[in-house]
């Protein structure tokens, strides 16, 4: 069974980093991309960003490029959402999910990461 | 990037009725669609595939239709359980994007 398991919830002041995590099981991890998505209060679903653990080939919304790192350690299965400086504007829901079995879209999705940035 | 624009943004509808819900996407994508439900406070499932193809699991009720940049998702007999929010998600061309989002209440 596919599994994305995800760090807990986070809260934070702004300028703080941070790096939410997502491990995979159940699949072989190098060979399916994993993305992330952003989800703030009350809104909609956006595609941030997503990765090929198995090169790092990873590719970025333009709206996110620059404001976050995603990255993946194979040996321990696991993708990585980072942040260098929050900012308020990151509170939200943050979900990885899998690509489908035979296609490109998100077909298995983790349990999401609230992130909280308050002052 | 596509942009994906979803219609109606909302719609209020009873048991037992036949939903439709579209996305247009800003150029062709082929049946490079995906569409997923969010109910309140979960996590979003995906329902349509391929643009057509049924999630495994996912009630018959459910059908998805399209090409290019034209897509309809259909509910045919609206249930107490589908009251949620549906998203399209093109994954033609990076970056991915999402429709903005159907929200789907209780008439």
């Amino acid at each position: 069974e596919v599994q994305l398991v995800q760090s807990g919830a986070e809260v934070k002041k702004p300028g703080e980093s941070l790096t939410v995590s997502c491990k995979g099981s159940g699949y072989s991890f190098t060979n399916y991309w994993i993305g992330w998505v952003r989800q703030m209060p009350g809104k909609g679903l956006e595609w941030m960003g997503i990765i090929y653990p198995g090169d790092s080939d990873t590719r970025y919304s333009p709206s996110f490029q620059g404001q976050v790192t995603i990255s993946a350690d194979k040996s321990i299965d696991t993708a990585y959402l980072q942040w260098s400086s929050l900012k308020a504007s990151d509170t939200a829901m943050y979900y990885c999910a899998r690509q489908g079995d035979y296609t490109t879209d998100l077909g298995y999705w983790g349990q999401g990461t609230l992130v909280t940035v308050s002052s | 990037d596509i942009q994906m624009t979803q219609s109606p943004s909302a719609m209020s509808a009873s048991v037992g009725d036949r939903v439709t819900i579209t996305c247009r996407a800003s150029q062709g994508i082929s049946n490079f669609l995906a569409w997923f439900q969010q109910r309140p406070g979960k996590v979003p499932e995906r329902l349509i595939y391929a643009s057509s193809s049924l999630e495994s699991g996912v009630p018959s009720r459910f059908s998805g239709s399209g090409s290019g940049t034209e897509f309809t998702l259909t509910i045919s007999s609206l249930q107490p359980e589908d009251f949620a929010t549906y998203y399209c998600l093109q994954h033609k061309s990076y970056p991915h994007t999402f429709g903005q989002g159907t929200k789907v209440e209780i008439k």
